[in-house]
């Protein structure tokens, strides 16, 4: 079964909005991480987030482990923010399981 | 940051093929592994590989599938014989723990076999 659940599949923006996104775990897990994918494809690492909050920028991440939660949160969008925001967890194996990402549109 | 470096970007391959994929992982990580993501579709774990062997692998790791770090070069995926359903986007990733830091992406090697 889907192990890692992200919402919402899609998300559209008008520039300077903020955006919520969030990811549920089934299972209890190591630690996560949150991704962005470029539209070409590309992984760029955002945070590595075993639990409590995290700031860079404009970007947020706050985890709950006990809760199997995490949630990225955007402040001020901008058009060049728009791409594919995957989640992912790592179990203590070390494998690491991705959601089906949210894809987030930011229009001017 | 550290950074992991895939090459080629891109491969065209006619089904049947040998292709093999290179990796060049962050300097002093020991833990590496690959990933499959087929467009549009959940990227999904392939195997990881520690001290020279294979550590784990899913079902996705066919027995088409072998890897090898031949005496601290690339770290390489190598699919023969090719199959179209191979086509995909193949992330490399490593870290440099077990279990207690994160893994560092390649870019990516976007494979299509015809």
């Amino acid at each position: 079964g889907q192990q890692v659940q992200q919402s919402p599949a899609s998300l559209v923006l008008q520039e300077g909005e903020n955006a919520e996104l969030q990811c549920n775990f089934s299972t209890s897990l190591n630690s996560m991480q949150w991704f962005y994918q470029r539209p070409e494809g590309s992984l760029v690492s955002l945070f590595y987030n075993p639990s409590g909050t995290k700031q860079s920028g404009r970007l947020t991440s706050t985890t709950v482990i006990k809760e199997r939660r995490s949630s990225l949160h955007i402040s001020s969008s901008q058009i060049t923010d728009s791409g594919t925001y995957l989640c992912a967890m790592d179990l203590n194996n070390n494998r690491i399981f991705f959601g089906d990402g949210t894809q987030l549109v930011v229009k001017p | 940051g550290p950074k992991v470096l895939q090459i080629p970007s891109h491969q065209i391959i006619d089904m049947g093929q040998m292709v093999t994929l290179n990796c060049d992982p962050v300097s002093n990580h020991l833990y590496f592994y690959w990933y499959k993501q087929i467009l549009g579709q959940q990227m999904e774990f392939l195997v990881n590989f520690y001290n020279g062997k294979v550590m784990e692998k899913s079902k996705l790791f066919k027995d088409q599938f072998s890897v090898e770090r031949p005496d601290g070069s690339y770290f390489t995926l190598k699919i023969q014989p090719t199959a179209l359903e191979d086509s995909a986007v193949y992330f490399c990733a490593s870290s440099p723990d077990w279990g207690q830091d994160t893994q560092y992406f390649g870019p990516g090697t976007r494979l299509l076999v015809l």
